[in-house]
């Protein structure tokens, strides 16, 4: 199956810093990635839905300066956390499909950021 | 919007009995419905999915079954074994590609 890379797998910053998680499809080409949130033994809450070329489609309450999105390849997207508190502290995780539509989703191994 | 809710939040069962977990759907545009088994620390990986036009889909020990009628979908684990232990995640896809998953199953089997 196809095989999505996501680094760093976990991250520890200081207040105030900026952190970037890195997704990557590494054996196919992604022109839409997920991104998504995820508490301590709840859902995947989907915060934005990246696409390449173009500007990241944010979900209602996911502030988009606080959390910049680039696709810049077919294979690269990035989650900037900027400014970061400790309420951002939580498991990040990037998905993306082989084709557009309905479909298997392959994710990320998941970044555990930890904001000090 | 679609929404997803699944049954039970816990589960626990001993080695080499069944595990069901139940999820009800609300938009009847939903057509695929991938089930998603989440270890510790981990990102969800699929382990069996189920499309509009079928009722039933088998793989092994793992089974899915669909009623459109009812909107709800089931994921059924037989002989289960300790390594099963995990989050499982259902999800409702519609054509737009958006999964809606639903909140959880924390699977335990007791060897």
């Amino acid at each position: 199956g196809a095989v999505v890379s996501q680094h760093p797998s976990r991250v520890i910053c200081k207040s105030g810093t900026s952190v970037k998680i890195e997704c990557r499809s590494l054996d196919f080409q992604a022109t839409t990635m997920f991104w998504y949130r995820q508490f301590p033994k709840k859902s995947l809450m989907l915060m934005a839905t990246s696409n390449e070329g173009s500007k990241a489609t944010y979900e209602q309450g996911v502030e988009k300066d606080k959390f910049l999105i680039n696709h810049a390849s077919l294979t690269l997207s990035t989650l900037t956390v900027t400014s970061a508190h400790p309420e951002d502290s939580s498991f990040y995780i990037c998905s993306a499909r082989l084709l557009a539509g309905t479909g298997e989703l392959f994710f990320g191994e998941g970044s555990r950021l930890t904001v000090l | 919007g679609e929404n997803v809710e699944q049954h039970p939040s816990t589960l626990s069962v001993q080695e080499g009995d069944s595990a069901v977990i139940k999820c009800t759907y609300s938009d009847s545009a939903s057509n695929y419905f991938p089930w998603y088994k989440q270890e510790l620390g981990k990102g969800p990986q699929l382990i069996i999915d189920i499309r509009s036009n079928v009722g039933e889909k088998k793989d092994q020990r793992i089974a899915v079954t669909l009623n459109k009628t009812a909107k709800h979908f089931s994921l059924h684990i037989t002989e289960t074994q300790p390594e099963d232990s995990a989050v499982y995640f259902c999800a409702a896809d519609t054509n737009a590609g958006k999964s809606t998953f639903g909140d959880g199953t924390t699977l335990t089997v007791k060897p």
